[in-house]
């Protein structure tokens, strides 16, 4: 059964860099089937993605943050990473980390349980 | 990369049907057959409810069923249940290698 689980710091200051784990487990992030993404919800907001990758090093970004942020894969732990850098307290958010099913079908089939962090001082 | 727009709640009896729209553009929901829709009970991660425009996951019962009208997606789901009270959140793929998701909309059954 794939478990995805994301770690990290819950607080980071203004205009410092967030960094977040989501570590896989039940799959191969290897599998050329799957990227795999995160997504983030505000507090009482909607859905925003974030950022996907796949595990040859690829990447799509939300056009809204380009320049702030860098997804990357690690395939030997079967982890990815988020960082976002440069952030304010609109960052603020819950993040979740998910399967993208591949082959251009640009849907999450799996989401871990997301991880609180917010930017404070 | 505007959001799709969704209205902000709907609301059904059991036993009845309701849908929920999803307004995008000639470029998002008009051009490309990525839609998905996510259903989010409080206080827990979204869960993938149809993809690729009608399409249903594995698990997801026959009563959520998607459809698309030019630059408009909906999400019908009949003989409502009280377990379906949730947000439901609409998402297309707009080109260029980006993702872009509806406001959301509480549905809730009376």
């Amino acid at each position: 059964q794939l478990q995805l689980q994301e770690s990290g710091p819950g607080l980071v200051k203004p205009s410092e860099t967030l960094s977040l784990t989501c570590s896989v487990s039940g799959d191969s992030m290897s599998n050329p089937d799957y990227w795999w993404a995160w997504i983030r919800q505000p507090p009482g907001k909607g859905l925003e993605w974030i950022g996907s990758v796949f595990y040859t090093g690829n990447t799509h970004y939300n056009s809204s943050l380009v320049g702030r942020v860098a997804i990357s894969a690690d395939t030997s732990s079967n982890q990815f990473s988020l960082k976002l850098y440069s952030v304010t307290a609109a960052d603020t958010a819950l993040y979740y980390c998910a399967r993208q099913l591949g082959i251009g079908r640009w849907c999450f089939d799996f989401w871990g349980r997301g991880t609180q962090v917010t930017v404070s001082s | 990369q505007s959001a799709l727009s969704q209205p902000p709640s709907v609301s059904g009896s059991p036993g009845q049907s309701v849908t929920i729209s999803c307004i995008g553009t000639s470029s998002d929901i008009g051009r490309h057959d990525r839609v998905s829709w996510y259903q989010q009970p409080p206080g827990t991660a979204p869960r993938l409810v149809i993809y690729d425009v009608t399409n249903r996951p594995s698990g997801v019962p026959d009563r959520f069923s998607g459809s698309r009208s030019g630059n408009t997606a909906s999400l019908t789901i009949s003989r409502l249940q009280a377990e379906d009270e949730a947000d439901f959140y609409c998402s297309s793929y707009s080109g260029n290698g980006w993702l872009v998701f509806g406001g959301g909309t509480k549905l809730t059954v009376l």
